[in-house]
């Protein structure tokens, strides 16, 4: 079984640039999350989808973050303009419909560095 | 807001000895309780989970104990491998699909 796919795996970019990161979820995973980690800190949930609907995304800065599930099943997240604080590595994650999160699954990540 | 929170960023063992890695929380709702392991340039890979109705589960050489009165969990490792060497973190879930992160424990274990 395949695992989450994301791209870029690294990615460097100037202040005040744009920069958008992809995820393919697990086939028929329903629900899938975009998740920010800074360097010392655990991930902290973004945007949650379920199937292509927005279930949560309380924790995104809407003002330069945003993110789409077209169709239901690959998932971008942009930021416009980036500022040095977003700096991170930022996971995708999927999982089944209604699991208790003992079944998400994790993508390896795309580094951010802005510079 | 920092709900779940691993007090130790990190914790050095000997081989075949026991780590323990503790989490704390604050959120009376957090039903379920995960623990994710990672290694560098990888996600969090799931490890063990518990439910608030039970006070431990045990996988193998992982033990997760639940103390709901404390609002404390701690992960056992016996014995330590080396190959256990990685950054874990706890997680708190207040519903399906809602997960709450800690700021992780590296954990290394020397041969």
């Amino acid at each position: 079984e395949a695992g989450v796919a994301q791209s870029p795996r690294y990615k460097i970019i100037e202040k005040r640039q744009s920069v958008a990161f992809w995820c393919n979820p697990i086939s028929g995973h329903a629900t899938l999350y975009w998740y920010q980690q800074i360097l010392g800190q655990g991930p902290k949930l973004l945007i949650q989808f379920q199937n292509n609907g927005v279930v949560d995304d309380s924790q995104l800065p809407k003002d330069r973050f945003s993110a789409e599930r077209l169709k239901g099943v690959d998932s971008t997240l942009k930021i416009q303009p980036a500022k040095l604080e977003d700096s991170a590595v930022y996971l995708c994650a999927s999982s089944l419909e209604g699991s208790y999160s003992d079944e998400a699954f994790f993508g390896q990540g795309t580094r951010l560095t802005v510079v | 807001d920092q709900q779940v929170k691993q007090n130790s960023p990190s914790l050095s063992v000997q081989e075949g000895r026991i780590s323990i890695l503790n989490c704390d929380y604050t959120n009376s709702m957090f039903d379920y309780f995960l623990w994710y392991k990672k290694y560098p340039a990888e996600g969090p890979t799931f490890l063990i989970s518990i439910s608030s109705i039970k006070d431990k589960n045990e996988d193998g050489r992982f033990t997760v104990f639940l103390n709901k009165s404390a609002k404390h969990l701690s992960l056992h490792i016996v014995p330590s491998q080396p190959g256990d060497s990685a950054v874990y973190f706890c997680a708190a879930s207040a519903g399906p699909n809602d997960m709450r992160f800690g700021a992780g424990t590296r954990l290394t274990v020397k041969p």
